[in-house]
């Protein structure tokens, strides 16, 4: 069974400094989809970030960038330039064969 | 185009009872998972819909049922409520399933609170 690992409960970040998550999963497709989602407090879950393990360039979008590591089954989030509005629960995903696994999020909060 | 939307957003039952929740996909989506999301268990999946068919299902009890219609549309069902099924039922529609994955659109969720 497929299993994501989110090792950081809770972390900070002052505003418009870099942080990054870090998330390792545990598989043994060779075909598979990874997911950075966000969902701030009371609020709906939203894709931050996506990538196809067949693709072995890091996704970027905006300030969100990714660091895959195949290999060693590494799939952390830096987030640049931090703003308030990113401080939220974190939560890196899994997706093969019909079955997405969550980790158990990264509490993020960003001090001004 | 309007997102996806989870009806009702709260909900209060008592344990024994059976309660059913409802999802509708964004526009042109055909696939429609369901989450519970608790605070001791995290995020965790329970099925999954495309065309009508159940494409997975996780590892939860035979009360957790779901279907999903032919306008994409989908509900899911628990009888015989426990105190333990209180939580955030969130729905998402995607595309597509399988490969290659859609984007996974989430709704506001479902709080559910059996007393």
């Amino acid at each position: 069974a497929q299993t994501v690992t989110q090792s950081q409960p809770e972390m900070s970040v002052q505003e418009a400094e870099t942080v990054t998550l870090s998330c390792t999963y545990d598989t043994s497709e060779s075909d598979y989809y990874l997911f950075w989602y966000k969902q701030p407090p009371s609020r709906q879950m939203i894709l931050v970030i996506r990538q196809e393990a067949y693709k072995q360039q890091n996704a970027t979008e905006n300030r969100f960038s990714v660091n895959f590591q195949k290999a060693a089954k590494s799939f952390s989030l830096k987030i640049s330039d931090s703003q308030l509005g990113d401080a939220a629960m974190y939560f890196c995903a899994q997706y093969n064969n019909n079955d997405m696994r969550f980790g158990a999020g990264t509490r993020l909060t960003v001090k001004p | 185009k309007a997102g996806v939307t989870q009806t009702p957003r709260y909900l209060i039952k008592t344990r024994g009872q059976q309660v059913t929740l409802s999802c509708s996909p964004i526009s042109g989506h055909r696939s429609v998972s369901w989450y519970q999301q608790t605070p001791g268990q995290g995020l965790q999946f329970l099925f999954e819909y495309f065309s009508e068919t159940q494409r997975n299902k996780g590892n939860f009890p035979g009360r957790f049922s779901g279907r999903q219609f032919s306008n994409s549309r989908s509900e899911m069902n628990v009888s015989t409520l426990e105190l333990g099924d209180s939580a955030l039922y969130l729905c998402a529609s995607s595309l597509t399933s399988g490969r290659p994955r859609g984007t996974q659109y989430f709704g506001p969720g479902t709080r559910l609170l059996v007393l």
